[in-house]
Formats: structure tokens, sequence, C-alpha cells
């Protein structure tokens, strides 16, 4: 099954506004948390990430919040530009066993109506 | 800057066809991914490598083979190509010492089989 998962395949903001993606996971060993942003026909790069030994970390107009117990975590982008419109795929990974994967979510793709 | 470069960029294949997806990194990174993009799906974890010359299976690597000879070089094979392995596939390398979640990817290969 699938271990990340974003709920909405799409979300739109008025310019200004705050959008909110959200992501669950499954697996409790999952210690790292990460979201990217892809625009069409380019490669997805990383934006913001954050370890579980922390519940939120801001930068900038980006704010993640995670939430361990309920296995969730969501990104925060206040003012929201229309540059900011792409697809935003979240990714949980943990150590284990000396290697490393990154699995991510289906995508949300954002579009900020001006 | 991280360097991930991918060849070809672009392939049409037959079915039954052999396809390799090569991807040549310059980051000195232990680890090498390839993950393939499907509309709904976001990006699936197909094999991964952390050191040369070994090669994991992640999350869908029925009909696909990984090759690591080098640090630097990682190929993914398609020995039966089938229409279901049309798609874009993005090959990333990440940070040495464990999962930092900072991937690096590639501009990405579009394979598509008629």
């Amino acid at each position: 099954g699938q271990q990340v998962k974003q709920s909405s395949p799409s979300l739109t903001v008025q310019e200004g506004g705050i959008s909110i993606l959200n992501c669950d996971y499954e697996n409790d060993m999952f210690d790292y948390f990460a979201w990217y942003k892809k625009y069409p026909d380019n490669s997805p790069t990383l934006l913001i990430s954050v370890r579980s030994n922390v519940d939120k970390r801001e930068d900038g107009r980006l704010t993640v919040f995670l939430n361990k117990s309920g296995k969730h975590f969501s990104l925060h982008i206040t003012a929201s530009q229309p540059e900011d419109t792409a697809v935003y795929l979240c990714a949980a990974g943990a150590n284990q066993g000396g290697s490393a994967k990154l699995i991510f979510g289906e995508g949300t793709k954002l579009t900020v109506s001006s | 800057e991280a360097a991930v470069t991918q060849s070809p960029r672009s392939k049409v294949a037959v079915t039954g066809g052999k396809v390799t997806l090569s991807c040549h990194q310059t980051n000195n990174h232990d680890y090498m991914y390839w993950y393939r993009q499907d509309t709904g799906h976001g990006l699936r974890l197909i094999h991964y490598s952390y050191v040369a010359d070994s090669t994991e299976k992640g999350d869908i690597p029925d009909g696909y083979k990984a090759s690591r000879p080098s640090q630097e070089n990682f190929s993914l094979i398609l020995e039966l190509a089938s229409l279901s392995q049309t798609a874009v596939y993005f090959c990333a390398s990440s940070d040495p010492g464990g999962l930092t979640g900072q991937l690096y990817f590639g501009e990405g290969s579009k394979l598509t089989v008629l």
C-alpha cells in the first residue's frame, strides 16, 4: 500500500492567501519529512525538511508542521503567489540497516490565482 | 552545485525491446535512486544503491534491473519493455552518511513504449 499519501490531488488558493498542503504516512519508523516542489517538465527540488525531533520548522513563507502521533505533516505557504503554482510532493523516510530511501506521496497540484 | 545528468532525455521503444536509462552524478554521493513518475502516483522508487556494485529493490522493482558499476554511474535496465512502463524516469543522488533527504534529481527521461 501507499506509505505516504496526499489526499488532495489539487488545491486552488487566492493570491495572498495561505496554502495548506497535507501529507499522511504509515510507517512509525519514518524520522525524516520533506516537501519538494515540481514545475511541469522540470525535476523536483527540495523546499524544506524536518526531522522527527521537532514539530515545526519555519523558513520564510514556508512552515512545516509535524504531528508524529497522528502520522501527519503539512506545509503552510503564507502570502501565496502565482509563482507558487506547481506540484508539491511530500516525502518521508528512515535510516534502516545502513540503507536509506525516501518515499514520496502522489503530489498536490497547487494553483494560486491572481 | 550538485549535478545529475540522465540519458537519453527521451526515448521511444517497442514492446519487448531492451531499454537502458543511464545516470551520471558528479556530487561524490554514495546514494543513488531511480524513481518513476506517473500521473496520480507521484514518484515511486524502483531501485536504489548506496555503494558501487550493489543495488537494492525499491517499492516497484518488477520488470526493472539496476546496475551501479561505479559511484558516479547508475543505470536502469528494462529487459523486456512493456506498455505499462511508459513514464518519466528520474534519477537522483543524495548526500552520503545516511538519510538527509536532500535528493538531487536529474532532468528526467521520458520513455514511451509502443
